[in-house]
């Protein structure tokens, strides 16, 4: 399938610590984002990262992607309560619009 | 001001009836989508329009049909609601361009008994 699958599901760690989310795909693609969706909202892009990058930066975000094992990372560094939400990553296809979510990693920040 | 607005937040009805959830966006963008969350979050596009056309129309079932009266409006109209529909519905739009980000609304809830 398309989709991007989460890695891991769930993930809990202390305040100030970084937080790594990976992301496997299956198809070529044109582009990889990742959103955040906090309990009850609509999703959040963060960032994109198109298949000829390697490696972006937002704020305390890194995103890395390696195109030659379908594999993405994002990196959350210094971690922080308002953090706590599900992160997912979305695969973009050269056709056009196309995005295939996965089932996300559920990231709790413990103050 | 909310960029993508979706109405109703909370939707309860029974099996068997026909139900529309109505969306709209005010950010100028020409393609809008539906997704369908389910109970372990995946999150599955239903849906494309660009511009009132489809492009996407991912396998759903035929009881499931959007309209799109122009382009800032997407509904969703479902009929002969089934259990298996209750999940939470969630419009999105963006710009046309592989690049482009998703802008989303903060979802419906159905919930068919």
């Amino acid at each position: 399938s398309q989709q991007g699958e989460e890695d891991p599901q769930a993930l809990s760690i202390q305040e100030g610590e970084n937080a790594t989310m990976n992301c496997s795909y299956k198809t070529s693609i044109n582009n990889l984002q990742w959103y955040r969706q906090n309990s009850g909202r609509g999703l959040v892009h963060l960032i994109l990262i198109r298949s000829n990058e390697r490696e972006k930066h937002s704020g305390r975000l890194r995103v890395t992607l390696d195109t030659s094992k379908k594999s993405s990372s994002l990196l959350i560094t210094a971690s922080r309560a308002a953090d706590t939400a599900s992160y997912f990553c979305a695969t973009g296809t050269n056709t056009g619009n196309q995005f295939y979510f996965g089932t996300g990693t559920s990231l709790t920040v413990i103050p | 001001d909310t960029a993508v607005s979706q109405t109703p937040k909370y939707l309860v009805t029974q099996m068997g009836n026909d139900k529309s959830i109505k969306c709209e966006q005010n950010l100028g963008h020409d393609t809008m989508y539906w997704y369908k969350q389910d109970s372990k979050k995946f999150l599955k596009i239903m849906f494309s329009y660009n511009n009132k056309e489809l492009i996407i129309n991912e396998t759903v079932p035929n009881r499931f049909s959007p309209k799109s009266p122009d382009k800032a409006h997407l509904n969703l109209h479902i009929n002969s609601l089934e259990l298996g529909d209750s999940a939470v519905y969630f419009c999105a739009s963006s710009n046309t361009g592989a690049n482009s980000p998703l802008h989303f609304g903060n979802g419906t809830r159905l919930t068919v008994t």
